[in-house]
């Protein structure tokens, strides 16, 4: 399975743009890029999925590199309820495929 | 939707008795998922099932787990016999091809 890299833990302010980035420089063709997060004693939550366009959804967006090697999730206007810990994984869409999580990224939103 | 139904909630038991954790997937979801979370070692996964079937149970720690899907609707997780060390919250899981997964809210297991 590819591999990702994250920062262990990010912050940023109420209401600005959290960017938080992810390295998966061993990614195959057919694996997307999924980014999940856990809200404290809550089981992980589905944010948003892409191979190779950018995507958009009422959550998020997905900004992936042309290469793929790198994806960045991005809120928009962070609020006080998006601190958790975000985890991003690559893993192929098909019928049988598997997430396997590291560690994340822990983001703290500030008042 | 009801998501996914996860009970119980939270297990308390002495070490050396028999656990079950119960799911219930999404309706028409043809994957399921068990996943265990301590602070230690993050999230686990411990067995994945695709229509009904055992596709991957890697991840089970040992014999004294094990785990069934009898029908599309309904999985179970059991440890027999348990010790304190599988004190840990419990995830199960479910997806359909091409869809993101949707957690249930977890079973909080104690073993003393």
């Amino acid at each position: 399975d590819a591999k990702t890299t994250q920062p262990p833990s990010m912050d940023c302010a109420e209401g600005r743009a959290a960017n938080l980035p992810c390295n998966h420089s061993t990614i195959s063709g057919n694996e997307y890029v999924y980014w999940y997060r856990q809200i404290h004693s809550q089981g992980p939550q589905y944010i948003i999925h892409g191979l190779k366009n950018n995507e958009t959804n009422e959550m998020a967006s997905l900004i992936i590199t042309e290469d793929r090697k790198s994806s960045t999730l991005i809120l928009p206007h962070a609020t006080l309820r998006d601190t958790a810990v975000y985890y991003c994984i690559v893993s192929p869409t098909d019928s049988s495929y598997k997430l396997i999580f590291g560690s994340g990224t822990r983001l703290l939103v500030r008042p | 939707d009801a998501g996914v139904i996860q009970s119980p909630r939270h297990e308390v038991t002495e070490m050396g008795q028999e656990v079950t954790l119960r799911c219930k997937p999404i309706s028409g979801h043809n994957s399921l998922f068990w996943y265990r979370q301590t602070m230690m070692r993050g999230l686990e996964l411990l067995i994945y099932f695709n229509n009904n079937v055992p596709i991957d149970d890697s991840g089970m720690p040992e014999d004294r787990f094990s785990a069934k899907m009898p029908n599309a609707s309904f999985s179970t997780l059991k440890i027999q016999p348990s010790e304190p060390r599988d004190s840990a919250v419990y995830f199960c899981a479910s997806s359909f091809p091409g869809r993101g997964y949707t957690f249930g809210s977890g079973t909080r297991l104690t073993v003393v």
